[in-house]
């Protein structure tokens, strides 16, 4: 069956940085994606990753190993409005993208 | 950036009600949207995959009787809950893809709140 897991809750410190994991399996890969979901809010797109390595993109960096079916969301100097909960969506051979139940994180002062 | 749009964003009805919601791509064309619904704390749950011009993919377990959805242009696809119950109180999400499935992003609406008394 396809599967993505990721952990339910993370608390970090402003300034600080911190990392989520991911892992997949899929029915084939068409890549990896991340999004960040404020409570009452839609997701909003933070990356995509379909070749191995890290994505950089300013605070945020993304890494994917298509070997380990694993993938990371690394966020640097966090700051008070990055507490949110982050999906992780795998896009199966069909194009359809198959959920995380998303990780809430808790930014303390 | 490609915006998407969703009309109501907030709706309460009552049991037995239908409900109309709708979601438009805004500067772009979308042969493709997708439905969503999330329970609180919940990851995306798709209901059904809207294709312009034909009929809609539902997932296992989503009534396509209950859940009306109609592709009829290249920017609006509407999802009507019929004969709304309680449990039926949701966010209701909708995403676009501007080219169809080719590991491009979907671009979210901001959600429907349904909460049917």
């Amino acid at each position: 069956g396809q599967n993505i897991d990721q952990p339910t809750e993370m608390t970090a410190t402003e300034g600080a940085i911190v990392q989520i994991n991911c892992t997949y399996q899929t029915s084939g890969f068409n890549g990896l994606f991340w999004y960040q979901q404020h409570a009452g809010e839609a997701p909003t797109f933070l990356s995509y990753n379909v070749l191995d390595g890290l994505e950089e993109k300013g605070r945020f960096s993304s890494f994917l190993s298509r070997s380990k079916g694993y993938s990371y969301l690394l966020l640097k100097e966090l700051q008070m409005k990055d507490s949110a909960s982050y999906l992780c969506a795998a896009m199966d051979s069909n194009y359809q993208l198959i959920w995380g139940a998303g990780t809430k994180l808790i930014i303390k002062p | 950036g490609a915006v998407v749009s969703q009309h109501p964003s907030r709706v309460i009805c009552k049991s037995g009600t239908s409900v109309k919601i709708e979601c438009r791509s805004l500067d772009f064309q979308a042969t493709t949207m997708f439905w969503y619904r999330q329970f609180p704390k919940k990851s995306l749950m798709l209901m059904a995959t809207s294709n312009e011009g034909s009929k809609a993919t539902y997932e296992q377990g989503v009534e396509k009787d209950k859940f009306l959805i109609n592709h009829a242009s290249l920017t609006l696809s509407t999802l009507t809950v019929t004969s709304a119950h309680p449990e039926d109180s949701s966010f209701y999400i909708c995403s676009a893809n501007p080219v169809e499935g080719q590991g491009v992003e979907q671009y979210f609406g901001p959600g429907t709140r349904l909460t049917v008394t």
